[in-house]
Parts: structure tokens; sequence; C-alpha cells
């Protein structure tokens, strides 16, 4: 089964504001990305993260992550209409061959 | 190429008949991994390959999917006997890494829209 789970399912904002999305996971990992979906597209890489990594900074996006709790999250400040996407998060093991994906955030920025 | 190139962008089939979907790779990239996205939800893992060979294909239904990646040919994606349930999106995606494919990000392609009816 899918192991992560993405938290908010939606989330609608202002322009300006900031947007936080969660990603909690089960299973221990080497590796912990962040994807965004515009519709009708495929995915676009974001941001990788490694297991002995507590934080990392893209531009406008910054990552966090909690082996502890098996949790991450995505800030993405000074949000922009062009954001508006759905957001995934996605684990890496290195017993197995696949990435695992997460349900996503429906991301909606009105401007 | 420069990127994930997937064909066809769209396929309508009637149900129990056969489809096939290809992907072309980036060049010099050696991991290659299909995704079934069913009505914008999650993503499920179906197969990935190291080069020409099969690396993890526990999200399969062998029953009726298999797939190939052979050199010097583009990777395919081939369902059989489809069923009204195959109706989903399917992405294509490699990986250039030379560790582990979970290590690195993907690249995607634009997906094939599938449609049983």
């Amino acid at each position: 089964s899918q192991q992560g789970e993405e938290d908010p399912q939606a989330l609608s904002i202002q322009e300006g504001e900031n947007a936080t999305m969660n990603c909690s996971y089960k299973t221990s990992i080497n590796t912990l990305q962040w994807y965004r979906q515009n519709s009708g597209r495929g995915l676009v890489h974001l941001i990788l993260i490694r297991s002995n990594e507590r934080e990392k900074h893209s531009g406008r996006l910054r990552v966090t992550l909690d082996t502890s709790k098996k949790s991450s999250s995505l800030l993405i400040t000074a949000s922009r209409a062009a954001d508006t996407a759905s957001y995934f998060c996605a684990t890496g093991n290195s017993n197995t061959g696949k990435l695992i994906f997460g349900q996503g955030t429906t991301l909606q920025v009105k401007p | 190429g420069e990127e994930v190139a997937q064909t066809p962008k769209h396929l309508v089939r009637g149900e129990g008949q056969k489809a096939k979907l290809y992907c072309a790779p980036i060049k010099g990239h050696s991991y290659v991994f299909w995704y079934q996205q069913v009505l914008k939800n999650e993503f499920k893992f179906l197969i990935s390959f190291q080069n020409e060979n099969v690396f993890d294909e526990t999200g399969m239904p062998k029953e009726r999917f298999s797939a190939k990646c052979l050199p010097n040919s583009p990777c395919s994606l081939e369902i059989q006997a489809t069923k009204l349930e195959d109706s989903a999106v399917y992405f294509c995606a490699s990986s250039q890494s030379r560790s582990r494919a979970t290590n690195e990000k993907l690249f995607f392609g634009s997906g094939t829209q599938l449609s049983v009816l």
C-alpha cells in the first residue's frame, strides 16, 4: 500500500501568504522528495532531502524532515498564483526499487 | 533526448482490447519507472527497470500487465484484455542514479491517458 499520507488534502490561500503541507510515512527511508503536478501534466521535481538532513531550502521552498516522527513538511513562502498545483511527497528506501508517493495536497493560490 | 517522451498522449480501447504504451527515457538515464494515476489521486507504482533488467515489479498486476525495456528501443507497458478499471493516466519516469534508483530525483513524462470503454 502507498505509505505517504499528506495533510491537508486541499489548501486555499491568498497570493503572498505562506503555504504549509505535511507528509507522514510509515517505514524507514533514505530520501524524501517533493514533486509538483500542474493540471494535466507530469510531476516536476522540487526538492530532495536525505534521511541525515533536517532542513533544506530552494528559493521560496523550505523542506523539513523529522525521521523520529516519520514526517516532513513543505513550506512555500510568498505564494503566487502560479504555485497553484498539486504537491506530492515521495519516499525512497534503498531496499526497494521504487519511490512511494503520497496522495497529494491540492493548493489553490488566489490572486 | 532531454525529456522523457511518452506516446501516445491519449489511447482509447474497448474493454477486452490490448493497450500498448511507450516511453523513451532521457538519454543516459539507467532507471525507468512506470506509475498509474487514477482520477488525479495517488501515484501507484507498477514496475521499475535498471537498463533492460526488471528492478522492482511489486506493483504489477501480473495477469494482464507486462513491460519491457530493450536496448535501443523505447520502453513499453502492455495491458492485455483491458478492463474499465485500467482507465488512468500512466506515467513513465527516468533517473540518472549511479547508486540506488531511489536516491535521486525522477524526471517524468507527460503521461498517456488510457480510456477503456
